[in-house]
């Protein structure tokens, strides 16, 4: 079936590195992509989206990325702060006029280093 | 502007008991989700609500479960009888635009069945 999945589960990156995060996708007609960072105890919360005819979109320290030809996704964090500990979900969602359900991949916790 | 509230945050149950969750969307959105979340997994959707009517409940184990939301704002979510399976986070949320990717969630409740 349709899915999104992520290639790590973790990733340990210094403070005040780079990161990055990536997801592959199987779904051809999806429309919307989004990343969801999600903290300890809380609900996850969005960061930034990228329609389907767009290949980079940016946002306050973070930039996503988008290559359909491999169906591959990936948020990067510029400067990486301890508050950017969390697990970070890309989600993909159907083409406008359906249900558009939200499909979340399984996540990727990432731990900033001191 | 208030969150997503949501009650009780935490539950233990015996199995085959019943249960219940209360969530209250932001103020306006229409459209309300409810998420089951399997620790270490991504956010599954259960049902989605577009004022009080259901526009997808497609995942939701109709055997057990049962959502509603009478008046087009809060909405609780039911499970009669609970198996040990159930034990997950129940998250609540809502979306201002009916096929909005860009959703807020509550904090959950945590559910653990014995």
């Amino acid at each position: 079936g349709e899915s999104v999945g992520l290639h790590l589960p973790t990733l340990s990156v210094q403070e005040g590195d780079n990161s990055i995060i990536n997801c592959a996708y199987s779904n051809s007609a999806s429309d919307y992509f989004i990343w969801y960072k999600q903290e300890s105890g809380k609900g996850p919360q969005f960061i930034i989206d990228i329609r389907s005819n767009m290949d980079k979109r940016q946002g306050q320290r973070v930039t996503v990325l988008l290559n359909k030809t491999v169906k591959h996704l990936s948020l990067q964090i510029a400067a990486t702060q301890p508050g950017d500990s969390a697990v970070y979900f890309c989600a993909e969602t159907g083409a406008w006029g359906s249900a558009r359900q939200l499909t979340f991949g399984s996540g990727t916790q990432l731990t900033v280093l001191p | 502007e208030a969150g997503v509230a949501q009650s009780p945050r935490y539950k233990i149950i015996e199995k085959r008991q019943s249960v219940a969750f209360w969530c209250n969307p932001i103020s306006g959105h229409a459209t309300l989700y409810w998420y089951q979340q399997i620790l270490g997994q991504g956010p599954k959707l259960l049902i989605q609500f577009q004022n009080n009517g259901v526009v997808d409940d497609s995942q939701l184990p109709k055997d057990r479960f049962s959502a509603e939301r009478l008046k087009g704002v809060d909405s609780t979510l039911k499970i009669q009888p609970a198996k040990l399976e159930d034990s997950a986070v129940y998250l609540c949320a809502s979306s201002l635009d009916p096929g909005g990717h860009e959703q807020y969630f509550g904090p959950g409740t945590r559910l653990t069945v014995t």
